[in-house]
């Protein structure tokens, strides 16, 4: 069945710095990827998303790659802000699917 | 715009007792999930509604039961609550098409004691 791994965290940066968090997939056909962010206390909500291979997501600084040949969706930023501290969550969604998968969620935290 | 609303915010039940998780959205959508989330476990599906008038199990079903009152609202209930439904219980919909995003609630915090 599809399934979404997602670099454990948490991570800490310092601001400023240069943001990375791995994703791989694994699925039939051409799933869409997605990556969501969860602040405190609140729901997820789409960061960016890519609906085929090659496709670059981007969305407030942040970017993602949708590369089938290394199955691998990672976000990147190159600069980040302590108001980017929050969980990221990876995910897809089948071809003609209704559910939509999620890795693990990786908390980001950003040192002033 | 409201978006997807569920209630209520938090909620404490003992062991046994029963409730029910509303949730509403005002997008027209057609799909409504039911997730739960749990410290390191990423969201699991509970249950889902492609569409008005169905229901199907998600990954971890035992325990609970949904509804699809109409197009808008999706609820989930617990008949007999245990410890380990205590989690963070979040709504969603998204439109047909497999590029289409979920849209998610603020979530309900349940807790079992």
């Amino acid at each position: 069945g599809n399934s979404v791994t997602q670099m454990e965290g948490p991570v800490t940066l310092s601001e400023e710095a240069f943001l990375t968090i791995n994703c791989t997939y694994t699925a039939t056909g051409y799933p869409s990827l997605f990556w969501y962010v969860q602040y405190p206390g609140e729901g997820l909500q789409l960061l960016l998303k890519a609906t085929k291979a090659d496709d670059k997501g981007s969305n407030k600084g942040f970017e993602a790659t949708y590369r089938k040949e290394t199955t691998s969706f990672h976000l990147e930023k190159g600069s980040v802000q302590v108001s980017d501290s929050a969980v990221y969550f990876c995910a897809l969604r089948g071809t003609g699917g209704f559910k939509t998968i999620f890795g693990a969620g990786t908390r980001l935290f950003v040192k002033a | 715009n409201a978006g997807v609303t569920q209630t209520p915010k938090f909620q404490v039940l003992k062991t046994g007792q029963s409730m029910t998780l509303q949730c509403a959205q005002d997008m027209n959508h057609n799909s409504m999930y039911w997730y739960r989330q749990d410290p390191g476990m990423g969201l699991r599906l509970i249950y889902y509604s492609a569409s008005e008038g169905t229901t199907d199990k998600g990954e971890v079903p035992n325990g609970y039961n949904v509804s699809r009152l109409n197009k808008r609202e999706f609820s989930l209930r617990l008949e007999s609550a245990a410890p380990s439904q205590t989690s963070v219980y979040f709504c969603a919909s998204t439109g047909g098409d497999h590029n289409s995003p979920l849209h998610f609630g603020n979530g309900t915090r349940l807790t079992v004691t």
